[in-house]
This record gives C-alpha cells, structure tokens and sequence, in this order.
C-alpha cells in the first residue's frame, strides 16, 4: 500500500467553475477525513466519513461544497460555483479507527482565478 | 473552532541544538497529537499521547502531556536542518476521537 493519494495535485479554476478532488485513502481504513488548509494555517476540519457514512460535516462546509464515499473506498470532494476564497490545499487523511493516528495524503492546492 | 495553539509560532535554531514547541487547548481531551508539515506536503503523524499517559518516546522526540495544565510539549533533541518544518498538535476535545482539531503550527527552522 503506498499511504493516501489524492489526485490532482494542482488545480487551477475559474471563479464560478465545478471542481471535483478524489481521495484514495489506505485501504484498511475505514475512517476518511478532509480537512483545508490555507497558507500559514493549521488544516481546518470539513468532514469524514466511516467507511461510506458521512458522520459529521463542519460548518465551513458550504452547501456549494459535497463529498461522498461510495462503498466506503475512495471519497470525492466537489466544490460548486468556485469562489476566490476557496483557494487553499485540501488535504485527505485516513485512520484505522477511533483515536489512531491519521495518515495525511499531499493534497491538493487549488487556486481560483 | 481552533482547540490547540502552539507555542512559539515560530523558532530558530542552530543545528545540534534542542528544539522545545508547547500546546495549549482549552477543554479536556482524550488524545493529543503532533503533527510534522514540509513546506507545501501532507502532514505526517509523529505521536500520539493520551489523556492517561504523561510521556511518550520515539526516537529523538519527546512528548509530554499535563492534563492538569490543558498543555502539551514536543522536544526534538539534537536537531538536523531535516527538521526544519511546520509542527502542529491536534486534539479530539469532545468528540472522542471522531476528528482532531488542529492549531496553527510552529514553524520552526534549523540552521546548519
């Protein structure tokens, strides 16, 4: 297993644009987590998922922003009607469980122009 | 809502020499983590120390926690300028570990 990957690595958009991130986690693990992380910043929770339930979503996330699990594998994050403000680095992570440490992928930095 | 913050946000070092960061958080947690960053990666999970536990070892790193106080230090001893990076705690107050929550990182920076 080669840890979590996160695809694409950069992403540039036009204000107003659908983007869509895919996480894959590791694969034992049954809890997948997204957080954002702007420059200068601790990353900022958005939601997470066991295994394809999504238990708990943060308020930042908008309802432009939507993410899913299906069958509890690889998650999507999707941002409708980008704006200037969501530019940050979304970060995927993965756990094996309550408490366990997270495995971070490299995320994904996307720059809306 | 931002539970832990680190202490100092930034630090520089000579290389060799030890390297001391501190969290604070506000409410009581069941596990407490920290967390390393290189400048634009992921974040990689360095220990995990828990509300029972007072410290915790891994190679040149030390963890100590003091519930009693809601603080939390890391010490890298003998630094390398591959230390140089963004260090983060992370604690799950009050939600058992369902997610962590992150503070704002110590940036700290090793000279050779």
């Amino acid at each position: 297993d080669t840890g979590v990957s996160q695809d694409p690595r950069h992403k540039i958009t036009k204000r107003g644009q659908n983007v869509t991130f895919r996480c894959d986690p590791i694969s034992e693990h049954n809890r997948l987590y997204w957080y954002r992380q702007t420059l200068g910043q601790g990353p900022e929770f958005l939601t997470y998922f066991q295994n394809e339930a999504q238990l708990e979503k943060s308020r930042l996330l908008s309802d432009r922003f939507s993410a899913e699990r299906p069958k509890g594998s690889f998650s999507t994050l999707e941002i409708q009607r980008t704006e200037q403000g969501d530019s940050a680095m979304y970060l995927c992570a993965s756990s094996p469980g309550t408490g366990a440490g997270y495995t971070f992928g490299s995320g994904t930095r996307l720059t809306v122009v | 809502s931002q539970q832990g913050e680190e202490d100092p946000q930034a630090l520089s070092i000579q290389e060799g020499e030890n390297a001391t960061m501190n969290c604070s958080y506000k409410t009581s947690i069941n596990n407490l983590q920290w967390y390393r960053q290189n400048s634009g990666r992921g974040l990689v999970h360095l220990i995990l120390i828990r509300s029972n536990e007072r410290e915790k070892h891994s190679g040149r790193l030390r963890v100590t926690l003091d519930t009693s106080k809601k603080s939390s230090s890391l010490l890298i001893t003998a630094s390398r300028a591959a230390d140089t990076a963004s260090y983060f705690c992370a604690t799950d107050a009050d939600n058992y570990g369902q997610n962590f929550v992150f503070g704002p990182g110590t940036r700290l920076s090793v000279l050779p």
